[in-house]
């Protein structure tokens, strides 16, 4: 079965400072990789996605997010953060062998101090 | 419409009566997911729906949760006798989905549910 760590509770950045959010991911076959934002009382809305191909991949918003097969992760990223950045990040996965439901992360919750 | 509609945003309903919320998909999207999230919590599948094929129900948490979908479009998530844990943000996604499908889902602004 598939499944989505995200270690960190909470992470907290200094405005203009680089900024990660960690995710690691358990499947059986290959995985479909995607990062999540929530603002407050919002839906979740896409950010970046991994299929296949370069392990860096760019979204929306100037996040970034790279796939490390080897350490079966998926970390989001982005050069300098901004006060607006603060939100809730989901990490999320689809396992190619099931395809059915993604199964996302606990969440991370980003505090941009300005 | 453009994106995932979700109605009522907000629902208050007393313990013990039944209630219904609506998630209507974004067109031609196959692939439909009901998850529920407490309060600043992660996101629990309840339920997923793709094409014609029998839904996925292995995330409804007992048996007074059901869902439909009518059509192959619009979703109705049925809690019956609501209790208090019930109380969470409901929300819908859809997907261009299938086996394999590497696209991503569009989610809802949600349906807040509160049971008093």
């Amino acid at each position: 079965a598939q499944s989505v760590a995200q270690p960190e509770d909470q992470v907290n950045v200094a405005e203009g400072n680089p900024l990660t959010v960690k995710c690691t991911y358990s499947v059986s076959g290959n995985p479909y990789l995607f990062w999540y934002v929530q603002y407050p009382n919002r839906g979740l809305q896409f950010l970046l996605k991994y299929i296949t191909g370069d392990n860096l991949v760019k979204g929306s918003y100037g996040f970034e997010a790279e796939f490390n097969k080897s350490q079966t992760s998926f970390h989001l990223k982005k050069p300098s953060a901004l006060v607006s950045d603060s939100a809730l990040y989901f990490c999320a996965v689809r396992d190619t062998n099931y395809g059915q439901n993604f199964v996302f992360g606990p969440g991370t919750r980003l505090s941009v101090l300005p | 419409g453009a994106g995932v509609s979700q109605s009522p945003s907000n629902k208050v309903t007393e313990k013990g009566k039944d209630v219904e919320l609506r998630c209507d998909p974004i067109s031609g999207h196959t692939a439909l997911y009901w998850y529920r999230q407490s309060l600043g919590q992660g996101l629990e599948f309840l339920i997923y729906f793709q094409g014609n094929s029998a839904p996925d129900k292995s995330g409804l948490p007992s048996d007074r949760f059901s869902a439909e979908r009518t059509g192959g479009s619009v979703s109705t998530l049925t809690i019956q006798r609501t209790q208090q844990e019930d109380s969470a943000v409901y929300l819908c996604a859809s997907s261009l989905g299938g086996l394999g499908a590497n696209t991503e889902a569009f989610f809802g602004q949600g349906t807040r549910l509160t049971v008093v």
